[in-house]
């Protein structure tokens, strides 16, 4: 199946600040999903990114809080802009995996802390 | 009423005994499924099912598509099991999975 190399794992961010997370695919890939998970909840959508187009966000998120690039068909950067203690939360990338039986590949996941 | 549900939402276990997660989904779909999330965060698919019954070393997992239920079975299990285990349903004529809150499973040697 495909691989996602995620970057940062985790840090820890002063409020206000801006935080870009990376995830690199070993394969092109057509849509790329981003998601978050806030502290003891389940994953929620954020975006669905695809390349040479704005990405589509869902309901309750905006592109000036989140903005997502797809430079190319490997590659996808989310920013989480004028951090808060609300964003505190797991992000994740998340493909879909025409290559393997598994459906959907996920990246290691961003686990972020604002303070 | 979330679209997907899972019981229990958490689960202690001794090492060596068989373990049932179970999910429960109300809309049509393409395909299940089942996901393991490690403390660090990072998501491990297990299975994608969509009929029937799959098995991949000691984890078996199982659908029933007109009863809208699929069971995730683990044997012999292991401290190394411990996790959250993430049931989500792809529906019809969408992209986009729905997750449910998770199964957080713990097993003691």
């Amino acid at each position: 199946s495909a691989v996602i190399s995620q970057k940062p794992s985790r840090d820890i961010c002063q409020r206000g600040t801006s935080l870009t997370i990376q995830c690199q695919v070993d394969s092109q890939v057509t849509m790329m999903f981003w998601y978050r998970q806030q502290p003891g909840q389940s994953l929620t959508l954020i975006a669905t990114a695809n390349q040479g187009s704005e990405a589509t966000y869902e309901s309750g998120f905006v592109i000036d809080k989140f903005p997502i690039s797809r430079p190319n068909l490997t590659f996808s950067t989310l920013t989480v802009s004028n951090m808060s203690p609300e964003d505190s939360s797991i992000y994740l990338c998340s493909v879909e995996d025409s290559r393997g039986n598994y459906g959907y590949t996920f990246g290691s996941g961003t686990r972020l802390t604002v303070v | 009423k979330n679209e997907v549900e899972q019981s229990p939402q958490n689960l202690t276990a001794q090492e060596g005994e068989f373990i049932t997660i179970n999910c429960s989904y109300s809309v049509g779909i393409s395909a299940l499924h089942w996901l393991q999330q490690h403390p660090g965060g990072g998501i491990v698919s297990l299975f994608m099912l969509s009929s029937g019954k799959k098995k991949h070393g000691r984890l078996i997992a199982t659908i029933n598509i007109q009863e809208k239920h699929s069971s995730l079975h683990i044997t012999a299990s292991h401290p190394r099991d411990s996790a959250v285990y993430i049931c989500a349903v792809w529906p019809y004529n969408t992209d986009k999975l729905i997750f449910g809150t998770g199964t957080r499973l713990q097993v003691f040697p």
